[in-house]
């Protein structure tokens, strides 16, 4: 199992960015997918969830609105598109697998930083 | 949102000493359907987290038999039998009984 988060970047307040997350070594369809996120020095923080087909999403109450998760099953591929980010959005962004029926990561990328500043 | 707390925040352990940390939640994690959605998961340092624990005491794959989870309702406890070096890191509890997903704010757990 491998997942491998780009797109990472500087990004200035009020800008807009797209993670993706690639993944290889299990059934990308037959698994829900979620980012995590960590603030500098911080601890864990959910930041979003998407079922196995991409007919559900899910998001944290602070990013609601400005974040859209997606997926292409056919490219084995998650996406976290970002727009209005803020100051407190800098945070290493993980992408990781969730085990069906207990909704916890079993699998994670190592992570892509995100920096928004001026 | 389920807020976890936990106790301590940081540890400080000799190698071959056991090791405690406590996740309380403000809300049971126990689900209609009889399982409690608990886990443990530890972040050494520049990596991301791994499971060591889920649903309260189940011990994933891979996970030395040192560790161990235990508790119900609201109150759990990560049990480390014997420190060793590998097992530094944050430890951090999280429930997955309704979203959003929460995490413990982490123990920082070291080598004495």
């Amino acid at each position: 199992v491998q997942l491998v988060e780009s797109g990472g970047d500087l990004v200035q307040p009020g800008g807009s960015l797209r993670l993706s997350c690639e993944v290889s070594g299990f059934t990308f369809s037959s698994h829900a997918m979620t980012w995590v996120r960590q603030g500098p020095g911080k601890g864990l923080e959910w930041v979003s969830g998407i079922n196995g087909i991409g007919g559900s999403t899910y998001y944290t109450d602070s990013v609601n609105g400005r974040f859209t998760i997606s997926r292409d099953n056919s490219k084995n591929t998650l996406y976290l598109q970002m727009n209005s980010l803020r100051a407190d959005d800098t945070a290493i962004y993980y992408c990781a697998r969730l085990v069906t029926g207990g909704w916890y990561m079993d699998s994670w990328g190592q992570g892509i930083l995100v920096t928004v500043s001026s | 949102d389920i807020v976890l707390t936990q106790t301590p925040l940081s540890l400080s352990v000799t190698p071959g000493q056991p090791a405690s940390i406590s996740c309380k939640s403000n809300q049971s994690l126990l689900h209609s359907d009889g399982e409690t959605y608990l886990y443990w998961y530890l972040q050494k340092a520049g990596q991301p987290p791994q499971v060591l624990i889920y649903e309260v005491s189940k011990r994933f794959s891979g996970v030395p038999d040192r560790f161990s989870g235990s508790g119900s309702g609201t109150d759990f406890t990560l049990k480390i039998n014997r420190m060793e070096a590998d097992d530094v890191g944050v430890y951090y509890c999280m429930q997955s009984l309704e979203l959003p997903l929460t995490f413990g704010p982490g123990t920082k757990v070291e080598i004495k």
